[in-house]
């Protein structure tokens, strides 16, 4: 079953601690997104990943960070400089991430989200 | 400064009516427009695209306007259901931009 698995749904975070967030996607894209949604917010873009073995910074990076060793991989770590890191986070793939390829191949699929919390 | 508008935070439609959600957007190199559906505690599901070329389409119930003149577009239920009830975002992509640029979304409740 082709998809975007995030795990864990709900995650609580202590004072001080860093916490990684998982995505994983079957479905062959290059390009894969973490996103941030706090209540009566859109979503707003944390970092993004065109390729393997490159990402970049998007509207709110500060206290977040990612890698992708892997094709299918995307885990995004909230560090305990991210002051307030009570949100829901959505992750997403996309055939390619790439301006000017046509833009079916920029639709973007997502995750069920993870929530997390701080205790 | 955001270049996707939803103006209207929230939208009630009574059940077999027409529900119209709309989007404004400043960014002329935008070629391509989305939109998604959201329900509490899941993620988006994309629901309909139109490219800038065409100024309709359709899917079932769904139908998206795309009025480029005035850089806006309009996402058309019609009968509306309870089961439409979700969060809609509204998203575009062009010029130089790969990432999707999204709208901060309206709530849409559909009354029986």
């Amino acid at each position: 079953d082709g998809g975007i698995t995030q795990s864990p749904k709900y995650l609580f975070r202590k004072e001080g601690q860093n916490v990684t967030l998982s995505c994983e996607q079957n479905l062959n894209h290059d390009a894969m997104y973490w996103y941030r949604q706090d209540p009566g917010q859109g979503l707003r873009l944390i970092y993004y990943s065109q390729i393997v073995n490159d990402f970049q910074k998007g509207d709110i990076a500060e206290g977040y960070s990612v890698s992708r060793e892997k094709k299918e991989s995307f885990p995004l770590t909230v560090t305990s400089a991210q002051k307030n890191p009570t949100a829901f986070y959505l992750c997403a793939s996309s055939p390619s991430g790439l301006a000017g390829v046509g833009g079916a191949k920029n639709i973007q699929y997502f995750g069920a989200g993870t929530r997390l919390s701080v205790l | 400064d955001q270049q996707v508008k939803q103006n209207s935070p929230s939208l009630s439609v009574q059940e077999g009516r027409i529900s119209i959600l709309n989007c404004d957007y400043t960014n002329s190199m935008f070629d391509y427009f989305l939109w998604y559906k959201k329900y509490p505690a899941e993620g988006p599901t994309f629901l309909i695209s139109i490219s800038s070329i065409k100024d309709k389409n359709e899917d079932g119930r769904f139908t998206v306007f795309l009025n480029k003149s005035a850089k806006h577009l309009s996402l058309h239920i019609v009968p509306s259901q309870p089961g439409d009830s979700a969060v809609y975002f509204c998203a575009a992509i062009g010029g130089s931009q790969g990432n999707l640029i999204f709208g901060k979304g309206t709530k849409l409740s559909v009354k029986p």
